[in-house]
């Protein structure tokens, strides 16, 4: 079965473009989480889609990111004006659903990574 | 807030020594304890994971964990390293429901193998 997809996987652009970053989940999975991995900041956790529920964006670092999810299925990560600091690997993961119906926490897939280098 | 140390930051052990990764957190209640492996230009692997339950949780690789309450501490083991096992080891901790969404990550721990 295919696992989380993630598309580009390298993608180089100049200070001050926009970048649109894409998931493609694991078939099923009504949740979906993006992490950017960076050298300074570790793994952190940026926004989170459950089905067609607005999406938790507290982690987003600034307003010039954003992100939707269509249908309920793919997602797409954007960055306007990118700045250098915005130089990461950005992930994405996916999961049948934030909790099972006892609670427990569910296990999250996670795709190759989109690497962004802005110059 | 949640959060997870791990304080070290890189480890070099021979081919078949044992192998211990260290894992504090921070939460206010019992959490969602994770070890991920990231091998290079790889997407983040689960090795094991502990809820509930027995404190001393399997996984995958042959690698287990040990949660211990009074330590805050989750460390991840393996008896006998391989090769194969170099890679980029995070610790992570999750929130119980009504928390935080997401996962929140140590900054991991570079494991190098010796021959």
């Amino acid at each position: 079965g295919a696992g989380v997809s993630q598309s580009p996987s390298n993608k180089v652009t100049e200070k001050g473009k926009d970048v649109e970053l894409r998931c493609d989940p694991i078939s099923g999975h009504t949740a979906l989480y993006w992490y950017r991995q960076s050298l300074g900041q570790g793994l952190e956790f940026l926004i989170y889609f459950q089905g067609n529920s607005a999406p938790d964006k507290s982690g987003l670092p600034s307003d010039r990111f954003s992100a939707e999810r269509t249908g309920g299925s793919v997602s797409t990560l954007t960055i306007q004006r990118t700045q250098q600091e915005d130089s990461a690997v950005y992930l994405c993961a996916s999961s049948l659903g934030e909790y099972s119906s006892g609670g427990a926490l569910r296990e999250q897939f996670f795709g190759p990574g989109t690497r962004l280098t802005v110059l | 807030a949640q959060s997870v140390t791990q304080p070290d930051i890189h480890i070099t052990v021979s081919e078949g020594a044992s192998l211990e990764l260290r894992c504090n957190y921070s939460y206010g209640a019992t959490p969602y304890l994770f070890w991920y492996v990231q091998s290079p230009g790889q997407g983040l692997q689960l090795l094991l994971k502990y809820f509930s339950g027995d404190t001393l949780v399997q996984g995958i690789k042959g690698f287990e964990a040990e949660f211990k309450r009074s330590q805050s501490s989750f460390n991840l083991r393996k008896p006998s390293v391989h090769w194969s096992d170099a890679a980029e080891y995070f610790c992570a901790v999750g929130a119980r429901r009504g928390g935080a969404d997401g996962l929140t990550f140590g900054k991991g721990t570079h494991l190098i193998i010796q021959p």
